[in-house]
């Protein structure tokens, strides 16, 4: 598609449950992206894709989250044993290629909220 | 570590040029500006971005200073609309291109 659509738009879960979330990128492009923005304007880089293959993983929790971008599927990011602090929007992004001159296009995010 | 500095927030008459500073004085030289706004809840939508020369596309301009440690986007004439957080980006080359976003600037435009 032309737009990088995320579902769902919103997600309750309780705390200790599993949530999963999923990322459409835009038809064509090789580098998905995922972000977390917990406060209202504070972004963190959690993971990147390069196609099925992770490009950069520095910004992922080294528990309960995991992310995959598999062929043919949306690309995920799932939470185990969820958190409050987990609580955030979590947005997606895709780029045509990695390199620095290409703009990443954003999805509309999912909100996580955890309780 | 966000790389850029923005002012919180700004206010802009409608019609009028809005100016929106940015200092990135550890940028590097491989380094692009990039700019995004996010309205209300929205995902960030792209603005524009460079890597030295001044650009302009049918939203915006950028200038970026000649040393690099700076830039400004100019909506040329500001609506309503316009209103929105606008987000400074240091785009990072070498590690996964993730962007590193700061705290961004808080546009209110003014009827």
């Amino acid at each position: 598609g032309e737009e990088v659509a995320q579902t769902p738009k919103h997600l309750v879960r309780g705390e200790g449950q599993k949530a999963k979330l999923y990322c459409a990128p835009i038809k064509g492009h090789s580098y998905v992206f995922w972000y977390q923005q917990v406060l209202k304007n504070e972004f963190k880089f959690l993971i990147s894709f390069q196609n099925e293959n992770v490009f950069d993983e520095t910004g992922m929790p080294k528990e309960r989250f995991s992310a995959k971008c598999l062929p043919n599927s949306p690309c995920s990011l799932e939470i185990q044993a969820t958190k409050l602090e987990d609580s955030a929007v979590y947005f997606c992004a895709s780029s045509q290629l990695g390199q620095g001159n290409q703009p990443q296009h954003f999805g509309d995010g999912t909100r996580l909220s955890i309780l | 570590d966000a790389k850029t500095t923005q002012p919180p927030s700004m206010d802009c008459a409608e019609g009028r040029a809005a100016n929106l500073p940015c200092n990135h004085s550890t940028i590097s030289g491989n380094e692009y500006v990039y700019w995004y706004r996010q309205i209300h809840s929205q995902g960030p939508q792209y603005i524009i971005h460079g890597l030295k020369n001044n650009e302009t596309n049918e939203m915006a301009s950028l200038i970026i200073t000649e040393d690099r440690k700076s830039s400004t986007l100019i909506l040329p004439h500001a609506t309503l609309r316009d209103t929105a957080v606008y987000y400074c980006i240091v785009r990072v080359v070498n590690t996964g291109n993730q962007f590193y976003f700061g705290t961004g600037t808080s546009l209110t435009v003014i009827p």
